[in-house]
């Protein structure tokens, strides 16, 4: 159990267009989220943290209006690249925490979305 | 901030040597320490992890202690296996997991047959 999935895995894009990554429990309910990057050989990097049905709290330096994140459900997150520059080609890792009250807490990670723009 | 340091990689073993990759860490209040391991196509899993001074985590024959004193977490496997190799990532994150994490740059494990 405690499965996380991304969808995309990779996605190639042209300068200018938006891009929406999806972030899904699979099996659990997420109240909480987070959004990370990676640039190559480098660590992951908090983005953002997103809550469900609230507004996502934004790591200093990062442009909310460039990364669009919703929690519409308990399962369920998406970021939204807009108007995607080649500065944005990273690989985008999302995570989901399972919380207290339940006997295991933790963040369960996805297997990331690389994105490329041109 | 808070910080996370972590020896650069990649590291090459043999199998059944002994392991250590060595990390330390910054921080402003007393967070949780974890390891995380990244196997090739696959997410982060969580691999140990400790939540307070000397504790210590341990699960497939690795382990972990945190040494307040010291700001380190190395992480330590007696003998490994080839299935070991990976991507490691040592992390810390205050609300024992709830909060965003933050971590280090990763560190390449290579064993070879």
């Amino acid at each position: 159990g405690a499965v996380v999935s991304q969808h995309p895995s990779r996605v190639i894009c042209k300068s200018g267009t938006s891009v929406k990554i999806e972030c899904r429990s699979l099996d659990f309910q997420a109240t909480t989220m987070f959004w990370y990057r990676q640039f190559p050989k480098q660590s992951l990097m908090l983005m953002a943290t997103s809550n469900e049905g609230s507004k996502a709290t934004y790591e200093q330096g990062v442009e909310k209006d460039k990364f669009l994140i919703n929690h519409a459900s308990l399962t369920l997150s998406t970021l939204t690249v807009t108007s995607a520059h080649p500065e944005d080609s990273s690989f985008y890792i999302c995570s989901a925490f399972r919380g207290a009250g339940l006997s295991y807490n933790e963040q369960f990670f996805g297997p990331g979305t690389r994105l490329t723009v041109l | 901030g808070d910080s996370v340091t972590q020896m650069e990689g990649p590291v090459t073993l043999s199998e059944e040597a002994f392991l250590t990759i060595n990390c330390t860490y910054t921080a402003t209040g007393y967070p949780s320490l974890f390891w995380y391991v990244q196997y090739p196509g696959e997410g982060l899993q969580l691999l140990l992890k400790a939540t307070k001074a000397d504790d210590k985590g341990s699960n497939k024959g690795f382990e972990a202690t945190y040494r307040k004193e010291t700001t380190s977490f190395h992480l330590e496997k007696g003998s490994v296996q080839v299935s070991d190799s990976a991507v490691y990532f040592c992390a810390l994150g205050e609300g024992g997991g709830a909060d965003g994490l933050t971590f280090g740059k990763g560190t390449h494990l290579i064993i070879q047959p």
